[in-house]
């Protein structure tokens, strides 16, 4: 069955640098999203995209946040430069356009900045 | 404001008794409701959705509109059971829906 993947599954940066975290969405999905967990919350909405750009973006998505579809197959999170209160769990998603209110999950990256 | 409820951080019941996790919503229109469930070292999966109506592994849920609910229900509890439980809610203006997650109920099925 296919799965959404991420990469890296963990990492640790300093405060101040850029990190890009990279999915990889089921093929035939045309619907991305980003959420994030801080550890102990609730896992919160980031980003959603579809057709090359930006459908929906919460308040956490400020200008230090940046998404992207470099190819056909990777989408990924840009944090250009990056905050203590960044560190959480990242977690990516797609969906199809049939069912497109369910959507399937990555295992996600723990991102830790110190 | 879009938001849901779970009351309950951590649940825990014993094997054979019967379970339900309490979900509560506020939305102004028809959302989608889910139960999403994340076992341990595992990923968010989706549980069940309202609309489909089904019992996925012994699991119920039923969409109560006058309550703004969503609990979900198991009448015999299986130690395999043990995991985070997110109620959500599906629902945007935008042509791709953002879910909105509860803060999650533990459930821990003792043996």
């Amino acid at each position: 069955e296919p799965e959404v993947t991420q990469t890296p599954s963990h990492q640790v940066t300093q405060m101040g640098q850029e990190v890009i975290l990279r999915c990889v969405p089921i093929s035939n999905h045309l619907y991305f999203y980003w959420y994030r967990q801080i550890l102990g919350q609730k896992v919160e909405f980031l980003v959603s995209f579809y057709n090359n750009e930006i459908s929906e973006k919460s308040e956490i998505f400020d200008d230090q946040f940046s998404v992207e579809r470099p190819d056909g197959s990777n989408f990924t999170l840009k944090i250009r430069s990056t905050k203590l209160e960044d560190s959480a769990m990242y977690f990516c998603a797609s969906s199809d356009s049939e069912e497109q209110e369910t959507q399937y999950f990555g295992p996600g990256t723990r991102l830790l900045v110190l | 404001a879009q938001r849901v409820t779970q009351p309950e951080k951590l649940l825990s019941v014993f094997k054979g008794a019967p379970v339900e996790l309490k979900c509560n919503y506020s939305y102004s229109g028809s959302p989608e409701l889910f139960w999403y469930v994340q076992y341990s070292r595992q990923r968010l999966q989706l549980l069940l959705r309202h609309i489909s109506r089904e019992s996925i592994k012994g699991f119920t849920a039923d969409l109560n509109k006058g309550e703004t609910s969503f609990h979900l229900k198991k009448p015999f509890a299986q130690e395999e059971d043990s995991a985070m439980y997110y109620c959500a809610l599906s629902g945007s203006t935008s042509s791709a829906s953002k879910i909105i997650f509860g803060s999650g109920t533990r459930l821990s099925i003792r043996p």
